[in-house]
């Protein structure tokens, strides 16, 4: 079966822009997380979703932001693009949380 | 904070030589898991330990769960290059987010 597929693969923004990343889950897996990783912080959770609600948030500003579709597609944005948001974000998906995870291969944003 | 605190940070071993690294934990889990990362790619999992047990295998890994003293440790015997990632341990948090360790770099030298 298909694994989890991340778009872009490849970003370059500017300051204060926005940007939106998206992530198509495997077929029949609901939960879909999201995690930033950077070379200091490691892997940082940014929020889940299920069946299309948040279920948890982390400790990241109002400018992150996500959804998931009824199809359980899921984006996540980020608004005023900062230095500091440079990193890998990675995409999981899952029949629950807790369970085997499947990751993408990850979207590189790179803010100049 | 992490849950999962990984040991050491980076290890560098001989192609051949089994590998040790470990992870604790704060909180009680259902169950501990382990991921492997190859270089700015996405994780993969390796192993599921479930809370009531203390030890399993998957091929040349094996996992151990101490849950009295909340830690966890994965062995790869017979390294081989391939083997060369970054590991990672993982355990649910208030059972709503799945929380990672800053993960240990292994480098198998040939």
């Amino acid at each position: 079966k298909a694994g989890v597929t991340q778009t872009p693969r490849y970003l370059i923004k500017t300051r204060g822009q926005q940007v939106t990343l998206s992530c198509s889950p495997i077929s029949g897996h609901r939960s879909v997380s999201w995690y930033q990783q950077t070379p200091g912080q490691g892997l940082q959770f940014l929020f889940e979703y299920f069946s299309e609600t948040q279920r948890n948030k982390g400790n990241f500003p109002g400018r992150f932001s996500g959804r998931q579709f009824s199809n359980s597609r899921s984006e996540m944005n980020v608004s005023t693009l900062e230095l500091g948001d440079s990193a890998l974000y990675l995409c999981a998906s899952s029949l629950e949380l807790g369970v085997e995870a499947f990751f993408g291969q990850g979207t590189r944003l790179t803010v100049v | 904070s992490q849950q999962g605190e990984e040991d050491p940070q980076a290890l560098s071993i001989q192609e051949g030589e089994n590998a040790t690294m470990n992870c604790s934990y704060k909180t009680s889990i259902n169950n501990l898991q382990w991921y492997r990362q190859n270089s700015g790619r996405g994780l993969v999992h390796l192993i599921l330990i479930r809370s009531n047990e203390r030890e399993k295998h998957s091929g040349r890994l094996r996992v151990t769960l101490d849950t009295s003293k909340k830690s966890s440790s994965l062995l790869i015997t017979a390294s081989r290059a391939a083997d060369t990632a970054s590991y990672f341990c993982a355990t649910l948090q208030g059972a709503q987010k799945l929380v990672f360790g800053q993960g240990t770099r292994l480098t198998i030298n040939p």
